[in-house]
């Protein structure tokens, strides 16, 4: 079985500063990684996905993710951070060996940007 | 290029009944996945179709019971609903091949069991 841990529910940042949510998953196979964000009242959102090759993966709106497979790691990074990033972070991993596409989520991160 | 919809937006039904919920897929993907999420919690994969065909299906009884049309497009049907049904259930559809392909969301339906 595979599954995905979001450690923290929420991430504090200021404005401008750098930010990190992290996560990290447990799969039987090779992983593929994928982070989303919903904002309130709306559906998920792709920023980004990890399939092989370079281990910093970039994604849209200036966020970025590191994989590392020793710690079994895949954190969402940002240099600067943005009141607009404000939303809910999700974590997710499938497994492809079988084709199938199903994702399993981490319980989410809630980032909160202070002006 | 048309993005995935679902409806209804919102939806109220009282314990026992059943409902059926729609959604078309992205333009071009012949795959649909629908997830669960609870207040508070990510969402949970219920099951998958692929042309068609259900290709998966999550840790969910067999009340929960979907079809995939030859348009791609699809239905969730919920039997005997309880109330920890309520939730958002999202859709999500997905390019075709086996390549490792990111799903796109809908808005969702929001459930309310009373």
């Amino acid at each position: 079985a595979q599954s995905v841990a979001q450690p923290e529910d929420q991430v504090n940042v200021a404005e401008g500063n750098p930010l990190t949510v992290k996560c990290t998953y447990s799969v039987s196979g090779n992983p593929y990684l994928f982070w989303y964000v919903q904002y309130p009242n709306r559906g998920l959102q792709f920023l980004l996905k990890y399939i092989t090759g370079d281990n910093l993966v970039k994604g849209s709106y200036g966020f970025e993710a590191e994989f590392n497979k020793s710690q079994t790691s895949f954190h969402l990074k940002k240099p600067s951070a943005l009141v607009s990033d404000s939303a809910l972070y999700f974590c997710a991993v499938s497994v492809m060996d079988t084709g199938r596409r199903a994702l399993t989520f981490g319980s989410g991160t809630r980032l909160q940007v202070q002006p | 290029e048309t993005g995935v919809t679902q409806s209804p937006t919102h939806l109220i039904k009282t314990r026992g009944q059943q409902v059926t919920l729609r959604c078309s897929s992205q333009s071009g993907h012949n795959t649909v996945s629908w997830y669960q999420q609870a207040l508070g919690q990510g969402p949970q994969f219920i099951f998958q179709y692929y042309r068609e065909e259900e290709n998966g299906r999550g840790n969910f009884p067999p009340r929960f019971s979907g079809l995939q049309f030859p348009n791609y497009s699809s239905e969730l049907n919920v039997n005997a609903l309880e109330l920890d049904d309520s939730a958002l259930y999202l859709c999500a559809s997905s390019g075709g091949g086996r390549g490792a392909h990111e799903q796109y969301f809908g808005p969702g339906t929001r459930l309310t069991v009373t």
